[in-house]
């Protein structure tokens, strides 16, 4: 069956980086654009970022922008969340998502991985 | 970026209660919103896509409807696993959530 399973997740300082893996099985990941959505602890959700099929466009949120690079190994089934400069504000559970109508309709996510930020 | 609210933010119901939830836009957005529940320490379940297409194996008690700036999700008849947090979605803004709880 179609599974997104996210790894890379832990306590982390101020200022430093992390990266996240989700590695997807059960369905044609090439084909599929992919996303990045977090939910910050007792709040709502959270668009990070997205990359298309092919991994030739990349967008992201406002606030990640610059410090965040989302990538995709089409070979391994495996996508990426790079975190770099990471801020207390950045703590949540990170989900990958897989975009499954073309248009930013999250038709699968993964279990969520916890990232925390803090001295 | 478009603005979304929903309304309420929180719902007490019973079991085989009619529950409607409200999601509203700062912009047009034609048909293109979707409908996720989350429940507690899981992730979000796709319901409803284009405003009012049922995902493949939701069950027909949820329905959507909707265009423009305003859409309703609408659970015909409670059940005990409907108790959970709903988010409404339109590409990369998603509301702030409407807490299902018993009443």
């Amino acid at each position: 069956q179609v599974q997104l399973v996210e790894s890379g997740g832990g306590v982390v300082q101020p200022g430093r980086s992390l990266r996240l893996s989700c590695a997807a099985s059960g369905f044609t990941f090439s084909s599929y654009s992919m996303h990045w959505v977090r939910q910050a602890p007792g709040t709502g959700l959270g668009w990070v970022a997205v990359i298309s099929d092919d991994g030739k466009n990349k967008y992201y949120a406002d606030s990640v922008r610059g410090r965040f690079t989302i990538s995709r190994d089409n070979s391994k089934n495996t996508l990426y969340l790079q975190m770099n400069s990471l801020r207390t504000e950045d703590t949540a559970v990170y989900y990958c998502a897989r975009d499954g109508y073309s248009g930013y309709v999250f038709d699968c996510w993964g279990q969520g991985a916890l990232v925390t930020v803090s001295s | 970026d478009i603005q979304m609210t929903q309304s309420p933010s929180t719902l007490s119901a019973s079991v085989g209660d009619r529950v409607t939830i409200t999601c509203r836009a700062s912009q047009s957005l034609s048909n293109w919103l979707a409908w996720y529940q989350q429940k507690p320490g899981k992730a979000p379940k796709l319901l409803i896509y284009r405003a009012s297409t049922l995902e493949s194996g939701v069950p027909s008690r949820f329905s959507g409807s909707g265009s423009g700036t305003e859409f309703t999700l609408t659970i015909s008849s409670l059940q005990p696993d409907d108790f959970a947090t709903y988010y409404c979605q339109q590409y990369n803004n998603f509301g702030p959530g409407t807490k299902v709880d018993i009443k």
